[in-house]
């Protein structure tokens, strides 16, 4: 396909359980990012990376969130220890790089459908 | 990345212009003005961007006033499957692939 692809596109998961939710950019995209949205509410940022290292964290909530990614395509977010303040849809998206040069034109990035968890 | 100010909420009948507006008075001259939509159960998709000079593709058309502190959104012909939360963005030229900064959108809800 030529989207961004995330699995599972469902996850019911036990409260206290770890999940781990996968993204697959577009070939080539050398920037990635997670975002979660909780119902009814906006798109809340979590990481991103430039290849497979992570330039901006900053937004992961807590240390029960982690995020890897390797060979500069798939990334895995991991959830240990969920919590029902967890449930959300979780949201990948990737773009090509883009120098942080003057006259650098940014582009677009391209979002997945998400993965929607439900912790119970 | 300078902020944005976006009504919650609109309507439009089906077949006519859907006009969004966007408040950015404190842009700065390198900075972009981007829109994206989110429609329900979906992740949002890129609509238009653009900097000084009015813009338009087959999607929409964006109108940036002269003075960069505000811009509207016209989609010419709104149909149903345009009800979406629409997002306004502003971005610095030069920021590389650093992460859209989303707020709250205006919901837009095309009505029959």
């Amino acid at each position: 396909g030529a989207g961004v692809s995330q699995s599972p596109s469902n996850k019911v998961t036990e409260k206290g359980k770890d999940v781990e939710l996968r993204c697959d950019p577009i070939s080539g995209h050398t920037a990635l990012y997670w975002y979660r949205q909780s119902l009814g509410q906006g798109l809340e940022f979590l990481i991103y990376f430039q290849g497979n290292s992570a330039p901006d964290k900053s937004g992961l909530p807590s240390d029960r969130f982690s995020a890897e990614r390797t060979g500069g395509s798939v990334s895995t977010l991991t959830i240990q220890r969920t919590q029902q303040e967890d449930s959300a849809v979780y949201l990948c998206a990737s773009s090509p790089y883009i120098p942080r040069t003057l006259n650098a034109v940014n582009t677009e990035a391209f979002f997945g459908q998400g993965t929607r968890l439900t912790v119970v | 990345d300078a902020k944005t100010t976006q009504p919650p909420s609109m309507d439009c009948a089906e077949g006519r212009a859907a006009n969004l507006p966007c408040n950015h008075s404190t842009i700065s001259g390198n900075e972009y003005v981007y829109w994206y939509r989110q429609i329900h159960s979906q992740g949002p998709q890129y609509i238009i961007h653009g900097l000084k000079n009015n813009e338009t593709n087959e999607m929409a058309s964006l109108i940036i006033t002269e003075d960069r502190k505000s811009s509207t959104l016209i989609l010419p012909h709104a149909t149903l499957r345009d009800t979406a939360v629409y997002y306004c963005i502003v971005r610095l030229l030069n920021s590389g692939n650093t992460p859209l900064v989303f707020g709250k959108g205006t919901r837009l809800s095309v009505i029959a």
